[in-house]
């Protein structure tokens, strides 16, 4: 079974500084991974997803994220945070031989941005 | 506005009684999703569906049931609402007939609360 895990509850950034949000996988073969943000009292909004290729992945926002196979790892960056980037932000992978059903999802970060 | 509604967007309901949770998309997408969002568990798929007429079970299935006669709705009914069924839930729908890989789009959610 797929498994995703955020290790941190809770990234506090100053605007302007570069921001991380971590996120490591486990799956059977190989997967596609997706980074969702959530505000306040809303759905899931999409950011960026990795399916193969190139393993830098740029996406919505300014945000991106870096897929590292050796490390299982699906990290989301930003270089420059905005106080309008605190949201719940979550991390999800499916394998691809599951043809896209069944996301899994880690159990999300909030970000909190200070002026 | 292109999208999914949900309703109602909240609901008390008395332990035992029966709920459905309406989810209509106006976007042609194939494919549907029923997730239920707890604290520090991020978001679990309940039900699936990959075309109308198709259901699947997803991770937490028990306590739920869903139908697909049609390409745009997809409700999630409770039978007999227990306590631990309070959460939020979400609908998502995606493009499979383009794409496996496709985001997922979500709703705007209902809090359920079983008392």
């Amino acid at each position: 079974a797929q498994s995703v895990a955020q290790p941190e509850d809770q990234v506090n950034v100053a605007e302007g500084n570069p921001l991380t949000v971590k996120c490591t996988y486990s799956v059977s073969g190989n997967p596609y991974l997706f980074w969702y943000v959530q505000y306040p009292n809303r759905g899931l909004q999409f950011l960026l997803k990795y399916i193969t290729g190139d393993n830098l992945v740029k996406g919505s926002y300014g945000f991106e994220a870096e897929f590292n196979k050796s490390q299982t790892s699906f990290h989301l960056k930003k270089p420059s945070a905005l106080v309008s980037d605190s949201a719940l932000y979550f991390c999800a992978v499916t394998p691809r031989a599951a043809a896209g059903n069944k996301l899994t999802f880690g159990g999300g970060t909030r970000v909190l941005v200070k002026p | 506005i292109a999208g999914i509604t949900q309703a109602p967007t909240s609901q008390i309901l008395a332990a035992g009684r029966r709920m459905t949770l309406r989810c209509t998309q106006d976007m042609r997408h194939n494919a549907m999703y029923w997730y239920r969002q707890d604290l520090g568990l991020g978001l679990r798929l309940i039900h699936y569906s990959n075309t109308a007429g198709t259901t699947g079970k997803g991770e937490v299935p028990d306590g739920y049931s869903v139908s697909r006669a049609n390409t745009d709705d997809f409700p999630l009914t409770l039978a007999s609402a227990v306590p631990s069924q309070t959460s939020v839930y979400f609908c998502a729908s995606s493009d499979r007939a383009r794409s496996h890989h496709n985001e997922q789009f979500f709703g705007p959610g209902t809090r359920l609360t079983v008392l």
